[in-house]
């Protein structure tokens, strides 16, 4: 059990436009959700820490208002990334933490490309 | 501020030989090492996790030490197979929040 997916696993959009992945626990429910990113060749870096029901925690350096989070269920999170520009061309991975254990289950990534 | 080195970038062993990574941390004391293989274009997929006050753990041909006092974690894979290729990352954490994530190991394991 404890499988996480992401949709979609790539997605290639122009500068300026906006962009949504989402990240979902398929056979557990998660109280927490975090997403990473990751830059080729370099380890997964935190971004933020969603937690259901209320706003996400994002780590120093990341844009709020750039990367929206929204942790609508126990089930769903999402990571709008807004007004994309080349730099924010990397791979993006959410992970899941079920209630009551210290496991993170990751999601497969998603590819994002800024044109 | 925290860190977590894996000293060797990438690591190339014979079919069938021990293969050794190494994880190192500074400024941190974790309460869980974890370590995790991540295959390209794809998520990390998690191994094995050890308490700060476990010395070894290990599962079929994995095993991982945890040395407080050196600040290292040792994982080793036995009987290496090809399949095992895949970059290794190992990560700290005092609890379910914030995983600190090491720059990985890219192993590659020839026949």
């Amino acid at each position: 059990g404890a499988v996480v997916s992401q949709h979609p696993s790539w997605v290639i959009c122009k500068s300026g436009t906006s962009v949504k992945i989402e990240c979902r626990s398929l056979d557990f429910q998660a109280t927490t959700m975090f997403w990473y990113r990751q830059f080729p060749k370099q380890s997964l870096m935190l971004m933020a820490t969603s937690n259901e029901g209320s706003k996400a925690t994002y780590e120093q350096g990341v844009e709020k208002d750039k990367f929206l989070i929204n942790h609508a269920s126990l089930t769903l999170s999402t990571l709008t990334v807004t007004s994309a520009h080349p730099e924010d061309s990397s791979f993006y991975i959410c992970s899941g933490v079920r209630g009551g254990s210290d496991e993170q289950y990751f999601g497969p990534g998603t590819r994002l490309t800024v044109t | 501020s925290q860190k977590i080195e894996q000293n060797s970038e990438a690591l190339n062993i014979q079919e069938g030989k021990t293969a050794t990574l190494t994880c190192n941390y500074t400024n941190y004391s974790p309460a869980y090492l974890q370590w995790y293989r991540q295959d390209p274009g794809r998520g990390p997929v998690f191994l094995l996790l050890i308490r700060e006050n476990e010395k070894e753990k290990r599962k079929e041909r994995l095993k991982v030490t945890f040395d407080t006092t050196l600040k290292q974690s040792l994982f080793h894979i036995t009987a290496s197979q090809p399949a095992d290729s895949a970059t290794y990352l190992c990560a700290m954490t005092r609890s379910a929040s914030k995983i600190i994530f090491g720059s990985g190991t890219r192993l590659s394991i020839r026949p």
